[in-house]
């Protein structure tokens, strides 16, 4: 298996821009869950899902954040407009039980 | 709150010399610990995790972590550190979703 896919791995957008990562999970996995790592707040959990449905978004900082999961295979978060203070590097991980696989993470920068 | 506590954001050893990063757990009843390791501009890798099996648990990279239910703790050791050993470890448990500590970035001097 490819493990788990984001892409871009690297975003610069400006202040104001929408923002859209992308997951795609590893086939069989169950749940998707959706990270942020700064230096500031290290690790924090966004959201995450369950045979696509959200389960806990109560990490989703406010409403310029959104994430979707149409199917097992895809999830998207969105950013929108976009701040400075957005600039992270951005995880999806996915798992069938306790263990978590992460993806390389999408390293975003608002200007 | 079900969390972990990892003591000390850096540490800092000799090549050969023996890691040690610390965690504790602050839950009752903990089915499942984890360690992931992440080198830099990479994603969380998982490193080794404890089921209940047994309380020493070995993973990948010659490191291994001893559950210590008294002490509350899942630190985690390798006996010889090599210079690709360097990058930040996370301890977490699942307490309903996972819950990751703050890290400990580990050098490796040479």
């Amino acid at each position: 298996d490819a493990g788990v896919i984001q892409s871009p791995r690297h975003e610069v957008t400006e202040m104001g821009q929408e923002v859209t990562l992308r997951c795609k999970p590893i086939s069989g996995h169950d749940y998707l869950f959706w990270y942020r790592q700064t230096m500031m707040r290290g690790l924090e959990l966004l959201i995450y899902f369950n045979n696509n449905v959200p389960i806990d978004d109560s990490g989703m900082p406010e409403d310029r954040f959104s994430a979707k999961m149409p199917n097992a295979s895809f999830s998207t978060l969105k950013i929108q407009p976009s701040e400075p203070r957005d600039s992270a590097v951005y995880f999806c991980a996915s798992s069938t039980r306790e263990t978590q696989y992460f993806g390389p993470g999408t390293r975003l920068l608002v200007l | 709150a079900q969390s972990v506590t990892q003591l000390g954001s850096h540490v800092s050893v000799s090549e050969g010399a023996l890691v040690l990063l610390r965690c504790n757990y602050s839950s009752s009843v903990p089915p499942y610990l984890f360690w992931y390791v992440q080198y830099p501009n990479q994603g969380l890798q998982l490193l080794l995790k404890y089921t209940s099996a047994a309380t020493l648990v070995k993973g990948i990279n010659g490191f291994e972590a001893e559950f210590k239910k008294s002490e509350t703790s899942f630190h985690l050791t390798k006996p010889s550190a090599h210079m690709s050993d360097a990058a930040e470890y996370f301890c977490a448990h699942p307490g309903g979703k996972l819950v990751f500590g703050a890290g400990t970035i580990l050098r490796v001097k040479s």
